[in-house]
């Protein structure tokens, strides 16, 4: 398995506009996580799933923001209406549920709104 | 809520220098402890981690050292190289339960020949 990945790399969109990005974890890892970076700073947890189940949600995923992981596999992170605020790097993790909880993590996907 | 802060950077060092950057933490209940690391264009990686007081992480020459008595969980290396040049995030996680991370600002590291 090559890791966690994550399409696409770059994507810049008008601010009204709605994105999706997708995440596709290692493969026996039933955890996965969503975060948010912006530049200079640390990452900040958005939500995260086991199996196919949404557990938790930060108050920083507003209702523009939905995410999905329908057969307990890969993951979409969806933005509607766009804002120039949303501009970050949007981070995927995936674990395994046991007692070493290592989070390894995508490369990420930049988002841009112009 | 739970809270991490590090110290802020750049730090610049030389070549075989000592190095510290500080990690304290704000948890409830008992965190887990982590130093991930990003290097230049790369995702973020697991550095090193401790799940109990006490306990000390190491990998690659690092260490860390979870004080709970001072909250803190301080990153050392006792000779950085240029290859150590990247940014270090300071991070834990809940009840050792292995759900949402809380990193740090991370402190940029640059290590000069």
């Amino acid at each position: 398995d090559t890791g966690v990945s994550q399409d696409p790399r770059h994507k810049i969109t008008k601010r009204g506009q709605n994105v999706t990005f997708r995440c596709d974890p290692i493969s026996e890892h039933n955890r996965l996580y969503w975060y948010r970076q912006t530049l200079g700073q640390g990452p900040e947890f958005l939500t995260y799933f086991q199996n196919e189940a949404q557990l938790e949600k930060s108050r920083l995923l507003s209702d523009r923001f939905s995410a999905e992981r329908p057969k307990g596999s890969f993951s979409t992170l969806e933005i509607q209406r766009t804002e120039q605020g949303d501009s970050a790097m949007y981070l995927c993790a995936s674990s395994f549920s046991d007692a070493s909880y290592e989070q390894y993590f995508g490369p990420g996907t930049r988002l841009t709104v112009t | 809520g739970n809270s991490v802060t590090q110290m802020e950077g750049p730090v610049t060092l030389s070549e075989e220098a000592f190095l510290t950057i500080n990690c304290t933490y704000t948890a409830t209940g008992y965190p887990s402890l982590f130093w991930y690391v990003q290097y230049p264009g790369e995702g973020l990686q697991l550095l090193l981690k401790a799940t109990k007081a006490d306990d000390k992480g190491s990998n690659k020459g690092f260490e860390a050292t979870y004080r709970k008595e001072t909250t803190s969980f301080h990153l050392e290396k006792g000779s950085v190289q240029v290859s150590d040049s990247a940014v270090y995030f300071c991070a834990l996680s809940r009840d050792n339960a292995g759900n949402m991370l809380t990193f740090g600002g991370g402190t940029r590291l640059m290590v000069k020949p």
